[in-house]
């Protein structure tokens, strides 16, 4: 199994509706991340997590809204999509006392029609 | 914000060239790394360096930690076809909230047989 799991791989959605992009990890890192990769832009971070308590705004967080149910699984939701929210979406997580770095996910390519 | 700058964007190369990437920051980091995206999946870590003026070394490839601590270049050599994908090179400054990396947009390669 991958050390770092995101479900659903491909997902096509309607404007308006609200979708979750589930993210869960058998590493034991505290730290967790969503990240946004759109062609040319790289990869931009929607919102990150330092422990269960702890939730973070990334650069780009407005549309979007994280849940962190333990310290295995960190969910991305999308209220309400819009079709600019199209793209490949990426969880990952980091522990800096193991060193540094992160582990991505495979990914997951939403399409918001 | 930091900002990690690579370009171009994209770079075309025959099989068995040698390839060198720069990332250049107008701010220093602590740790640099780089990383590679294949198709369809997420970022993997090819190598990590930690201190200024580090030469490390992963089969084909060398990365270098510039002695600004602004800069780092990563080598390819004898490239081949499973090379292609897309390169990033990543930022750390430190711990705590500081731990958080900075990406670079990524450069995306090309192999051609």
């Amino acid at each position: 199994d991958a050390d770092v799991t995101q479900t659903p791989r491909n997902r096509i959605t309607k404007t308006g509706k609200r979708i979750m992009l589930e993210c869960s990890q058998t590493k034991g890192h505290d730290r967790m991340y969503w990240y946004r990769q759109d062609p040319g832009l790289g990869l931009q971070l929607i919102y990150y997590s330092f422990d269960v308590k702890d939730i973070n705004k990334g650069e780009i967080s407005d549309g979007y809204s994280v849940s962190r149910q333990a310290q295995a699984k960190f969910s991305l939701s999308l209220e309400s999509a819009i079709p600019n929210q199209t793209a490949l979406y990426f969880c990952a997580t980091s522990d800096p006392t193991r060193g540094y770095g992160y582990t991505f996910g495979s990914g997951t390519r939403l399409t918001v029609v | 914000g930091q900002q990690l700058n690579q370009s171009p964007q994209s770079m075309f190369i025959q099989e068995g060239e040698d390839v060198s990437m720069n990332c250049t920051s107008s701010s220093i980091f602590n740790t640099w790394l780089w990383y590679k995206q294949e198709p369809g999946e997420g970022p993997v870590l090819l190598i990590a360096l930690y201190k200024a003026g580090e030469l490390t070394s992963n089969g084909r490839l060398t990365a270098q930690f510039g002695i600004t601590r602004k800069d780092s270049f990563l080598n390819i050599s004898a490239s081949i076809p499973s090379d292609v994908g897309i390169y990033f090179c990543a930022g750390q400054l430190g711990y705590g909230a500081n731990s958080k990396l900075t990406f670079g947009k990524g450069i995306t390669l090309s192999v051609r047989p």
